[in-house]
């Protein structure tokens, strides 16, 4: 079975710039999360999409952030205009339901964007 | 919100067994995790205990879950370099489905 795929990997911009991060789960999880992830801290929720309607985007700041799963399947996550505290790893995941109990979640490999 | 407290950082040698603690506060967790994260790498889940547990043992995995002091600690016997890593520990919520992690914890094992 796949695992949840990013790209790019890596990417740097300067601040004020536009970025855009995509992420495709695994195949038939309805469930799609971006976090946040800070050199040094643990990963923080953006935004949770179920199939393609948002559950849970309280600690998105929209802004500047936005997200979208057009299609129940994929998802991007833009940036416009970058901050250099934007700077980070963005982790997609994904879970195949959430209506058990335990959902685990798969995570991407991430991909790290450095704002100049 | 939730609140997850993690120390930053455990050496041990290889052998030994590790520890690593997390306290968190909201008492109304499900499920709790605990995910390892290598270099360059995305994070992988190790093991998992439902919270009416107080402990869950997975080959040389052990979880203990205190609620009464909501600390949670995860036992790793005869620790291996390959075992040098970022432990996370992340408490779910909102049924499971809403993951709160932890500043994480840097194990480094010597020889």
């Amino acid at each position: 079975e796949a695992g949840v795929a990013q790209s790019p990997r890596y990417k740097i911009i300067e601040k004020r710039q536009s970025v855009a991060f995509w992420c495709n789960p695994i195949s038939g999880h309805a469930t799609l999360y971006w976090y946040q992830q800070i050199l040094g801290q643990g990963p923080k929720l953006l935004i949770q999409f179920q199939n393609n309607g948002v559950v849970d985007d309280s600690q998105l700041p929209k802004d500047r952030f936005s997200a979208e799963r057009l299609k129940g399947v994929d998802s991007t996550l833009k940036i416009q205009p970058a901050k250099l505290e934007d700077s980070a790893v963005y982790l997609c995941a994904s879970s195949p339901s959430p209506t058990v109990l335990y959902n685990e979640q798969f995570f991407g490999p991430g991909t790290r964007l450095t704002v100049l | 919100g939730e609140d997850v407290e993690q120390s930053l950082f455990l050496s041990v040698r290889e052998g030994d067994s590790s520890v690593i603690n997390c306290t968190y506060t909201d008492s109304s967790s499900t499920y709790l995790y605990w995910y390892k994260q290598e270099p360059g790498a995305g994070l992988q889940l190790l093991t998992y205990i439902f919270s009416n547990m107080d402990m869950k043992q997975d080959q040389r995995l052990t979880v203990l879950l205190n609620k009464k002091d909501k600390h949670l600690s995860l036992r790793i016997a005869d620790t291996q370099t390959g075992d040098s890593a970022i432990y996370f520990c992340a408490v779910g919520t909102g049924g499971g489905n809403k993951l709160t992690f932890g500043t994480g914890t840097q194990l480094k094992v010597e020889l």
